[in-house]
């Protein structure tokens, strides 16, 4: 159980256009979900924290208008990076969290985005 | 300073190995500790959480010093399949999690 899945798993675009990253838990509802981005020899890096029905929560540094994220259900959450630039590229995560006590998070294979 | 620190390798060690990872974390208000696996271009997947106490997963053994901030991963007996970055990663509260930037270990044979 606790499976996160990641769609799509590359994706490559031009610069100026806008990319949907969908984050999906599989076989559990996710009160939480977390959006990470990682650049070469790097850490992960929290973007934002986006609960079910509500607005999310972005880190310092990352731009909400930027990064537009959206839980609408307790299985599904976007991310969409608008009018992406070649800095954008970049190994987007999610994770999920069941809640209820439980903090642990799973999660997704992650999304190689390349700006050209 | 970086929230947590590591040193981030290469570890070059041959089989049989016992091969030690530090960590320190400078929130001293953090809240739950953990050692993640990360294989290239991968996810990260947990490898162990990590209590004061100590705890002990098959070859591998964890640390934690809340005094000090400071967090340690032991391998013992190292495979070929222990190769991959090892993450650091402290929860600073609300499901936060701060992740180091990783240990490369490299097993030959």
């Amino acid at each position: 159980g606790a499976v996160v899945s990641q769609h799509p798993s590359r994706v490559i675009c031009k610069s100026g256009t806008s990319v949907k990253i969908e984050c999906r838990s599989l076989d559990f509802q996710a009160t939480t979900m977390f959006w990470y981005r990682q650049f070469p020899k790097q850490s992960l890096m929290l973007m934002a924290t986006s609960n079910e029905g509500s607005k999310a929560t972005y880190e310092q540094g990352v731009e909400k208008d930027k990064f537009l994220i959206n839980h609408a259900s307790l299985t599904l959450s976007t991310l969409t990076v608008t009018s992406a630039h070649p800095e954008d590229s970049s190994f987007y995560i999610c994770s999920a969290q069941r809640g209820g006590g439980d903090n642990e998070q799973f999660f997704g294979p992650g999304t190689r985005l390349t700006v050209l | 300073r970086k929230e947590v620190e590591q040193d981030p390798g290469p570890f070059n060690v041959p089989e049989g190995a016992t091969v030690a990872f530090n960590c320190t974390y400078s929130n001293s208000a953090s809240q739950s500790f953990f050692w993640y696996r990360q294989d290239c271009r991968k996810e990260p997947k947990l490898l162990m959480s990590v209590y004061s106490s100590g705890n002990e997963d098959g070859r591998f053994t964890a640390q934690l010093n809340r005094a000090s901030q400071y967090i340690s991963l032991l391998i013992r007996d190292s495979k070929l399949s222990d190769s991959a970055t090892y993450l650091c990663v402290v929860n600073i509260g609300g499901g936060k999690l701060i992740f180091g930037q990783g240990t490369e270990l490299s097993v030959k044979p």
